[in-house]
């Protein structure tokens, strides 16, 4: 069965500093791969996808990811965090039948 | 261009009563998947419509119940509400033959 795995339930960097969240997906087959934002109260905004092709995906707000397949990870990472990135990140992975699996989520904390 | 639109955005019910949350789509999409989150945990798959039929289901019981409309607005139905159906529920639309699934606001249901 497919699955998602977020170790880290929060996280918190300084204002200026990069980031790293990880995430671990079981799944048979090439995975289809994103990550989502979720700032309180609200839906969820797409950051990125990964498909196929170049494993380094790029994304919006600055934001970009690497699936490495030998490490069945896809980790999200930003260069320099901004206050305003303080949310809830889900990576998620798709099967052939358009389901979306989430994992439970990392929570951003950004210190001033 | 409107996005994913869902109503209503609050709601609060008692033990018992049934429930009906709207998702109207984005414009040019025909694939509509209904999901809960609940606090603190990222979002679970509950069923997905595609030309008004169900096309897979997740792991819900039978009290909730779902229909696609010819313009492809979706309706989440939930009979003999529990305490542990509180949560957000988010409408997540996208085209069948793409990818790219986006998700509205969400409706935040109480049952008291």
């Amino acid at each position: 069965a497919q699955s998602v795995t977020q170790p880290d339930i929060h996280i918190t960097v300084s204002e200026g500093a990069s980031l790293e969240l990880r995430c671990n997906y079981s799944y048979g087959a090439t995975p289809y791969l994103f990550w989502y934002v979720q700032s309180p109260g609200q839906g969820l905004q797409l950051l990125l996808k990964y498909f196929s092709g170049d494993t380094l995906v790029q994304g919006i707000k600055g934001f970009e990811a690497e699936f490495k397949r030998s490490q069945s990870s896809f980790n999200l990472r930003k260069p320099s965090v901004h206050w305003s990135d303080a949310a809830e990140y889900f990576c998620a992975v798709m099967n052939r039948d358009d389901k979306i699996i989430f994992g439970k989520g990392t929570r951003l904390h950004i210190l001033p | 261009d409107a996005g994913v639109t869902q109503s209503p955005t609050h709601l609060i019910k008692t033990r018992g009563q049934q429930v009906t949350l709207r998702c109207s789509p984005k414009s040019g999409h025909d694939t509509v998947s209904w999901y809960q989150q609940a606090l603190g945990q990222g979002p679970q798959f509950i069923f997905q419509y595609y030309e008004e039929e169900e096309r897979q289901r997740g792991n819900f019981p039978d009290r909730f119940s779902g229909h696609q409309f010819p313009n492809y607005s979706s309706e989440l139905n939930v009979n003999a509400l529990l305490l542990g159906d509180s949560a957000l529920y988010l409408c997540a639309t996208g085209r069948a033959t793409n990818y790219g699934y986006t998700f509205g606001s969400g409706t935040r249901l109480t049952v008291v």
